[in-house]
Formats: C-alpha cells, sequence, structure tokens
C-alpha cells in the first residue's frame, strides 16, 4: 500500500469546469511535490512545497493553482485546462527538499474534454 | 545541471536471465542517485538509492545498482529476471547538499519486457 494518497484516481472534466486533486501523507514529511507525467515519459515536476511554503514554480501556467493547508496535505486546484493538459498528475512527499527519497502517490489520470 | 541518461528505451530478456538497465549523470556536485520502478496504472516506486557512503547499493526485490564515479554511471542489476519484473524503470538524480538542485532530474526511462 502506497503512503502517499491521492484523490480521485479519475478524474474527467470539461475545460471550464473547476476541479481539485487532493494529496495527503502521515509520514510527517515536510516537503510535496507535484509532478505531471504523460503517457511513456518520465514525471516532470510542477511545484515544491517546503515546510508548507511554495518554494518551486516550474514556470507552470496559472490554470494550475496549488495549495498546501497544512504539513500532511497538498491540494492542486484546476481551472478552464486544455486537451493537452489530460495527463496521470503525481503527488510526492520526502523529509525535506533533497533529503530523503521522495514517496510517489499512485496519481490522478485526468481527462480534458 | 544535472541529467540523467537511460540507455535503451526498451530491454527484453528471458525470464530466469540476467537483468541490465544502463544509467549514466551528470551533476555538478556530489549526486545522490534513485531508481524507481512504474507498474501500469501505479505511481513510482522507489527501489533503490545511494546517497554516501557504500557504492554498492542493494534495494527492493532483488535489484542492486553500483554507484561508478569514475564512470559517471549508476547501472541497475538482478541475478535473474521474473515475469513481475516487467514494468518502467526511471533513474533519478539530485544534487545531494543545500545549493545544488535538489529537485529530481529523471532519465527518460526503460520498459523492461520479460519473455517466458
Amino acid at each position: 500500500d502506497t503512503e502517499v494518497t491521492q484523490t480521485p484516481k479519475h478524474l474527467v472534466m470539461g475545460m471550464t469546469n473547476k476541479k481539485s486533486l487532493k494529496c495527503e501523507q502521515h509520514m510527517g514529511h515536510r516537503a510535496m511535490y507535484w509532478y505531471k507525467q504523460k503517457a511513456k515519459k518520465p514525471p516532470e515536476l510542477m511545484f515544491v512545497y517546503s515546510y508548507e511554503k511554495l518554494s518551486i514554480n516550474e514556470s507552470v501556467p496559472s490554470r494550475f493553482s496549488p495549495e498546501c493547508p497544512n504539513s500532511s496535505l497538498l491540494n492542486l486546484h484546476l481551472h478552464a485546462l486544455q486537451p493537452e493538459d489530460s495527463a496521470l498528475y503525481l503527488c510526492a512527499s520526502s523529509q525535506d527538499h533533497g533529503i530523503g527519497p521522495q514517496h510517489f502517490g499512485d496519481g490522478t489520470r485526468l481527462s480534458i474534454l | 545541471a544535472q541529467s540523467v541518461t537511460q540507455l535503451g528505451s526498451h530491454v527484453s530478456v528471458s525470464e530466469g536471465a540476467l537483468v541490465l538497465l544502463r544509467c549514466n549523470y551528470s551533476s555538478s556536485v556530489p549526486p545522490y542517485l534513485f531508481w524507481y520502478v512504474q507498474y501500469p496504472n501505479q505511481g513510482l516506486q522507489l527501489l533503490l538509492k545511494y546517497t554516501t557512503g557504500a557504492t554498492l547499493v542493494k534495494g527492493i526485490n532483488g535489484f542492486e545498482a553500483e554507484f561508478k564515479k569514475s564512470e559517471t554511471s549508476f547501472h541497475l542489476t538482478k541475478p535473474s529476471a521474473h515475469m513481475s519484473d516487467a514494468a518502467e524503470y526511471f533513474c533519478a538524480v539530485s544534487e545531494g547538499g543545500g545549493t545544488g538542485r535538489r529537485a529530481l532530474t529523471f532519465g527518460s526511462g526503460t520498459r523492461l519486457q520479460v519473455q517466458p
């Protein structure tokens, strides 16, 4: 069983919808990450939170809005997405940014109609 | 800057044969190196990691990797392949320490097929 839980597992949304992806970990990790993974490609880093503060934004379009309400939770708010945003969205956590390996959730498979 | 090159996007072996997946890295500071495995419709699972110390690292499911600084390599091996090893494998590097790019940089991945 994965120690990083992501919900929902699948999400289909239209380009005008607003939805959120959720990620939770209870390992006491202080760094959390969002990645985007297209088919047959490696994960691409989107955001890094360290101690609940955004530390890295890899030039991600503003239609993706991350939020870290507390040290265990990470959200990704979605609005006005494009078809090319369809992908697997992975959440990960680590002891601290750059310390300890990253533990990944099973992802949310997102499809934009 | 850091980068990872995985030689061979597809590797096919027979069940019981040696598995060798190649990974070369570049890093301006001492690297932390990782191998992850991804099964269909799942996230990434950590197989093993190298940070400091012993250069031969043992991981889960019988896999091991050796850090060779002179060759800038971190190849993944398993003496005897099992059907359940069929998956996508990613090598990743981060720059250890406080000043380097601590985020993970992934290689392009190697799909391992195991033939009966």
